[in-house]
């Protein structure tokens, strides 16, 4: 099972709405976590199970989907959240990441 | 508190061997499946392989087999990633983390600082 994510680079301003779209080459029921990732960090859980918010992340951050086709959905764009943000399909025990999407200024 | 504790940076020659780790403290060790990821300077995140620290029972993803050794030590808390003969391409930051369960869905919940790893002449 491989993970595409779209758009690799996206330019949003503080305040949009943002959604990531991840897509897995074979059903994955609803195994999916998403990440966030900034520079020199290790990355940080946001969501698994497709849409269940990881404690302590902010509401502003959801997820969607199951099957094949994924989205994350960032409501109001903080200036914290620009980062590099990574799917990953958590099924048995290869559990592969998506290549990740930037989410730059 | 629950963590991870990496091993400090380590620049190293091809062909030489290396071996770095993972403490973890604040839970049961022995409990939960502890992954490596490799992350290449400037790149995505590529899942490495698992280990259970209770019985060492390992499983690799097909691109890293055979090119690296994942371990444990349940009486020390500690997991480790292993090199026999390092290649210039094995120059990478390397993540360990706790694989937690929450029925029916795993994630990667508590993650270490990272070893960056140099192989370079």
């Amino acid at each position: 099972i491989q993970l595409t994510q779209s758009p690799s680079f996206l330019s949003a301003s503080v305040g949009d709405r943002v959604t990531i779209t991840c897509r897995a080459t074979q059903g994955i029921r609803s195994y999916l976590a998403w990440y966030q990732q900034k520079p020199g960090k290790a990355p940080n859980l946001l969501i698994y199970g497709a849409s269940t918010l990881q404690s302590g992340v902010p509401s502003r951050f959801s997820g969607s989907g199951s099957g094949t086709e994924f989205t994350l959905t960032i409501s109001s764009l903080q200036p914290e959240d620009f980062a590099t943000y990574y799917c990953q399909q958590l099924n048995y025990y290869l559990f592969p990441f998506g290549p990740g999407t930037k989410v730059d200024i | 508190e629950v963590q991870l504790v990496q091993s400090g940076a380590e620049v190293k020659k091809p062909g030489e061997s290396l071996k770095i780790s993972c403490k973890a403290s604040g839970y049961s060790f022995s409990d939960y499946w502890i992954a490596w990821v490799r992350q290449k300077p400037g790149k995505g995140l590529e899942w490495m392989g698992i280990i259970y620290p209770d019985d060492s029972d390992i499983r690799y993803s097909p691109s890293f087999q055979g090119q690296v050794t994942i371990s444990a030590d349940k009486s020390i808390n500690t997991a480790y990633l292993q090199w026999s003969s390092l290649k210039a391409s094995d120059t990478a930051m390397y993540y360990c983390a706790r694989r937690q369960y929450t029925f029916p869905y795993y994630y990667m919940d508590v993650w270490g600082k990272g070893t960056t790893v140099t192989v370079s002449s």
